[in-house]
Formats: C-alpha cells, sequence, structure tokens
C-alpha cells in the first residue's frame, strides 16, 4: 500500500523536552511539508523539503527542526523553545513542489502539559 | 502576501437543502484547492481548480473558480448528514513553490 505514515498517532510530553514526530512516505515523492493545526484554525506550514538533504522555513518555524536524509522519511522536533507546541501536526508529500496534489498523512496530536 | 478567507465559518443546515461556502484570496493564484475533514482526521481531498471558470463535481458537491473575483464556491445540493464535516479551502499563491495557505474553515453541520 502507497501512502504516508505518522507516528505515533497520540504524543504526549513534559513542557521543556524536545520531542520528535515521524513522518514517512513510500510514494516516492520528492517534496514534503510540515503543517500544524489548532482548534477551530486551518493549517499553516512549519517547513517544507523540496529534495533530501535541503528543506526551508515555512510561515512559523520557530521552535521546530527537520531533517531530510532520505527520500522517504522528513521527522520534525518540537523543541522547547516552542511556546504553544500543543497541537495537530499533519505531513503531506508531493511529487514535487509543482505538483498539483498535496498528500496529507493520518496526523499526530501532540499535548504538552 | 497572500491570505486565504472562508465564509461562513459555521454552517447548521436541514438535509435537503441546498447552501453554498465561499473562498476569498487575495492574490493572483495558480491554484484552488478543497479539503474535506472529519473530526480527529486529516484531510482528504476534494477538488484542484487550475483555471479561471474551471468547475468540478463529484455527487452532491460542486466547486468553482473564478480567479477575476479570486473567488472560489462549494455548493452542497440536497445535503445529506454524511456531509457533515470541515471544509477548508486552500491556495498555493503564484510562484509560491507549492506552499499552501489555507482558509480557517467551514464547519458544516447537516441536521435531519
Amino acid at each position: 500500500d502507497g501512502g504516508i505514515t505518522q507516528s505515533p498517532k497520540y504524543l504526549f510530553r513534559k513542557e521543556g523536552q524536545n520531542v520528535t514526530l515521524s513522518c514517512e512516505q513510500n510514494l516516492n515523492h520528492d517534496a514534503m511539508y510540515w503543517y500544524r493545526q489548532d482548534p477551530g484554525q486551518g493549517l499553516r506550514l512549519i517547513y517544507y523539503s523540496q529534495i533530501v538533504n535541503d528543506f526551508q522555513k515555512g510561515d512559523i518555524a520557530e521552535g521546530y527542526s527537520v531533517s531530510r536524509e532520505k527520500k522517504e522519511s522528513f521527522p520534525l522536533t518540537v523543541t522547547s523553545a516552542q511556546k504553544n507546541p500543543t497541537a495537530f501536526y499533519l505531513c503531506a508529500s508531493a511529487g514535487s513542489i509543482y505538483s498539483y496534489e498535496q498528500y496529507f498523512g493520518p496526523g499526530t496530536r501532540l499535548t504538552v502539559t | 502576501e497572500l491570505k486565504v478567507e472562508q465564509n461562513p465559518l459555521f454552517l447548521s443546515m436541514q438535509e435537503g437543502k441546498n447552501y453554498t461556502i465561499y473562498c476569498n484570496y487575495s492574490t493572483t493564484s495558480d491554484r484552488l484547492y478543497w479539503y474535506r475533514q472529519d473530526p480527529g482526521k486529516s484531510l482528504e481531498s476534494l477538488f484542484v481548480l487550475l483555471s479561471n471558470g474551471a468547475v468540478k463535481q463529484e455527487g452532491r458537491l460542486m466547486a468553482s473558480l473564478d480567479t477575476k473575483a479570486r473567488l472560489s464556491t462549494l455548493h452542497i445540493t440536497a445535503a445529506v448528514h454524511d456531509l457533515s464535516a470541515t471544509y477548508f479551502c486552500a491556495s498555493n499563491g503564484r510562484g509560491s513553490q507549492g506552499n499552501l495557505i489555507f482558509g480557517k474553515g467551514t464547519k458544516l453541520s447537516v441536521k435531519p
């Protein structure tokens, strides 16, 4: 089955801890994206990557970091510098940044207390 | 800077009725997307509109795009309960390298 997987589905952390969210795709897509969704809001772009070993900041990158060492993987680290980390995080991929479709993973709900 | 605005943000409908959700965007854009999200779930792609006058239909949903007015509409015909969800429009903005800007979403509730 081709698709995007995110793990875990639910994640709980204490304030001050870094946490890494996983995103894997087997669609052979070049472009990958991380979005954040807060209750009652649309999605906001955190980081995106057009190709392996390259990534760019989105609109709300502060307090987050990413890596793209493999084509199929784009993990997101939520650092202790992120002031309001509790949110629903969605990963997406596309054939390229010029592709018409972005395919979304199932999401990870992060709660920080 | 591209901004995307949807209205209404909340919509309560009776089954069998018709209604339209509006999506305005502030700058020239290459593409307009409509997504559906069920509570606690990811986004499901509904439509991608690529050119002025584009119209796409799937079941009881029909989306259209007017690039001159910078407006897209999602029309619901004879609503049924299964259409209850949150609907998002998104646009990429010309030359934005595929990054999507989302509206805040329209939460649709269809009541019997």
